[in-house]
């Protein structure tokens, strides 16, 4: 593994299933984050975690809910899926850069289409 | 509320320069970034201004005008490889990130 890995890269699901959304990194970073990312919009923070055993809300974060039990894992689960939740979601972890900039690293994204 | 402004697309030719601006209204200023995505991949990590003034990395740069709340992302000795969107983003003052929803680049020979 090298930075941060998402599984599965894409699924199609029927409306009211439920769905786990997994993310690991090897970078060791304290925090975690999920962004959705649908057409004409910006990124949209689902849920973060500042470090292990710690999680917070974001701009979008009905529907969703999040676990943070280590470092490298932050797995993102829809409870019922609706079809709203059709989007491309990435995981990403923030390290610092020698500038100083909280710099996010992303996952390759994970494409889900709820029918 | 919070708003990123930036060009919905932007067409360019190989070889020439161009450049995409990003206006902002946040609440507070903690640094504005710089996101470069290919389709279908990941956004990865271009430039970082949080002082105004002109940041060179090789063939980008980027600028940064804290009163006019106005950045710019130059990239010159365009490439093919250069077509992507480009995603601006700025730290407020609760140190979260808000993203504009980026320009695609389209790069013509």
């Amino acid at each position: 593994i090298a930075g941060i890995t998402q599984a599965p890269t894409s699924q199609i699901l029927a409306a009211g299933r439920r769905m786990t959304l997994r993310c690991t990194q090897d970078m060791r970073h304290n925090a975690m984050y999920w962004y959705r990312q649908d057409l004409g919009l910006g990124l949209r923070l689902i849920h973060y975690s500042n470090t292990a055993g710690t999680t917070g809300k974001g701009e979008v974060p009905d529907g969703y809910s999040v676990s943070r039990a280590n470092t490298d894992d932050f797995p993102l689960t829809l409870a019922s899926a609706v079809p709203s939740q059709t989007s491309v979601y990435f995981c990403a972890s923030s390290g610092t850069s020698p500038s100083g900039a909280n710099v996010l690293t992303f996952g390759a994204g994970s494409r889900l289409t709820v029918l | 509320g919070q708003n990123i402004d930036q060009p919905t697309e932007m067409t360019a030719t190989e070889g020439a320069i161009v450049q995409i601006n990003c206006t902002y209204q946040t609440s507070g200023f903690n640094g504005l970034f710089w996101y470069q995505q290919h389709a279908g991949e990941a956004p990865t990590f271009l430039s970082y201004n949080v002082l105004d003034g002109l940041e060179e990395k090789g063939r980008f740069s980027s600028f940064l005008s804290r009163s006019k709340g106005y950045s710019y992302l130059l990239l010159k000795e365009l490439q093919m490889k250069d077509s992507a969107s480009y995603l601006c983003a700025v730290m407020d003052s609760n140190y979260q990130l808000i993203w504009g929803a980026g320009t695609k680049l389209i790069i013509k020979p």
